[in-house]
């Protein structure tokens, strides 16, 4: 089984500045890694998808990177703002079935 | 139209009856997922369907059952609810033809069992 963990649970930073949330895993033969954004009792919004193949994929202030080899993949967010504020997470997938989740990032972005 | 929806938003029932969530997709993909949500647990798998035939247990099956009645819909149900599967449901998507979309998720439905 893939174990999935996000340090910290918790974030908070002045809007504007740059963050880097992170996520590891305990399987390197990953297959697909993808980061979502969840707001509050609200559904899964896609944000990134990592093929094991790549190293990173960008859309517009998100970057997301994956290192197999040490079994860490990062979300850089840039510039950030209130409207960042959400919970992210991500999900790693082994054979493109099924996604292993971890608990997330809580993040907060104080205007 | 969302891409997923899923039915009903929200739903509070009694423990021991049977209650049926269900999902429906208009992505055309092969592949549907059901997951519960509880605080600081994550998201964990219940079941899967890979199509129509095809029906797999999850990490936590246990007290669920699900239907895939077409490609487009799958439905979660729970034979006798108990207050511990009180927590957020969402039903996903997945295109086995490609590895580019990953997973689309539905809104979610809150359940709780009293």
């Amino acid at each position: 089984k893939q174990e999935v963990t996000q340090i910290p649970a918790a974030l908070s930073v002045p809007e504007g500045e740059n963050l880097v949330l992170n996520c590891s895993f305990t399987d390197s033969a990953i297959y697909n890694l993808q980061w979502f954004r969840q707001d509050p009792g609200k559904g899964l919004t896609s944000l990134l998808l990592i093929q094991s193949s790549q190293r990173e994929q960008t859309s517009g202030r998100l970057n997301a990177s994956l290192d197999k080899s040490s079994g860490r993949s990062t979300l850089y967010i840039a510039a950030s703002q209130p409207g960042d504020s959400a919970t992210y997470l991500c999900a790693a997938s082994k054979s493109g079935n099924q996604f292993y989740f971890g608990t997330g990032t809580s993040l907060t972005v104080i205007p | 139209d969302a891409d997923v929806t899923q039915t009903p938003r929200n739903r509070i029932t009694k423990t021991g009856k049977r209650i049926m969530l269900e999902c429906s997709q208009t992505k055309g993909h092969d592949r549907m997922y059901w997951y519960r949500q509880d605080p600081g647990l994550g998201l964990r798998l219940i079941y899967y369907s890979f199509d129509v035939k095809d029906i797999n247990k999850g990490e936590i099956s246990d007290g669920y059952s699900v239907s895939r009645q077409a490609q487009a819909k799958f439905s979660l149900s729970l034979e006798s609810a108990i207050p511990n599967q009180t927590a957020l449901y969402f039903c996903a998507t997945s295109d086995s033809s490609s590895g580019a979309e990953g997973y689309t998720f539905g809104s979610g439905t809150r359940l709780t069992v009293v």
